[in-house]
């Protein structure tokens, strides 16, 4: 079964602390993984995705196909960090299957 | 370039009420994707359209159903309205789906 899974409703973290939120999968074949993230008021955007290898406003996620894992982490975190996070799956035919969110709260 | 647009922001229908929700994406993009944002069931997959053919479908009612015309935009409809169908509904458009999706902003249809 294809599946996103994040463990974690709510994340609290102190500012300046590292963060690691966290995002296992389920799915027969290579996935394409994102992150996309929801900020107060304000459409859900791309945030980033496994295939670029990207670092987005101080954020990265390694795809671990061993663990079937795709964690997104930074190092310290910022108060602006604070919003809804959804860990995202591609399949084959173009179809997304999204986590339930974890809510980041960014403690001063 | 214009994003993703989505008419009307908000909609208030009575039970057994259908309603008519619509989707511009981003010039250009061909694939277009709807989804249901509840509080309890979060960010769930309706149904994604590629050159006014559906391709994808998620486990929704028959009651919900689309089409994409020629240029793109989508609308996505919902028969018989039903209490838990209150959702802010979002439309995503992308090239090809392994690129990322761009989402609109929403339309929130609130069903009493």
């Amino acid at each position: 079964a294809q599946r996103v899974t994040q463990p974690e409703k709510l994340l609290s973290v102190f500012k300046g602390a590292p963060v690691e939120l966290k995002c296992n999968y389920s799915y027969s074949g290579s996935p394409e993984l994102f992150w996309y993230v929801q900020y107060s008021r304000q459409r859900l955007q791309l945030l980033l995705r496994h295939i670029s290898r990207e670092s987005i406003k101080g954020f990265t996620a390694d795809l671990n196909k061993g663990e079937t894992s795709f964690h997104l982490k930074k190092p310290f975190a910022q108060e602006e960090d604070s919003a809804m996070y959804y860990c995202a799956l591609s399949t084959r035919d173009d179809k997304i299957i999204f986590g339930k969110g974890t809510r980041l709260h960014i403690l001063p | 370039k214009a994003g993703v647009t989505q008419t009307p922001r908000y909609l208030i229908k009575t039970r057994g009420q259908q309603v008519t929700l619509s989707c511009s994406p981003i010039s250009g993009h061909r694939s277009v994707s709807w989804y249901q944002q509840t509080p309890g069931q979060g960010l769930q997959f309706l149904f994604e359209y590629f050159s006014e053919t559906q391709r994808n479908k998620g486990n929704f009612p028959g009651r919900f159903s689309g089409r994409q015309f020629s240029n793109s935009r989508s609308e996505m409809n919902v028969s018989t309205l039903e209490l838990g169908d209150s959702a802010l509904y979002l439309c995503a458009s992308s090239l090809v789906g392994d690129q990322g999706y761009t989402f609109g902003s929403g339309t929130r249809l609130t069903v009493v």
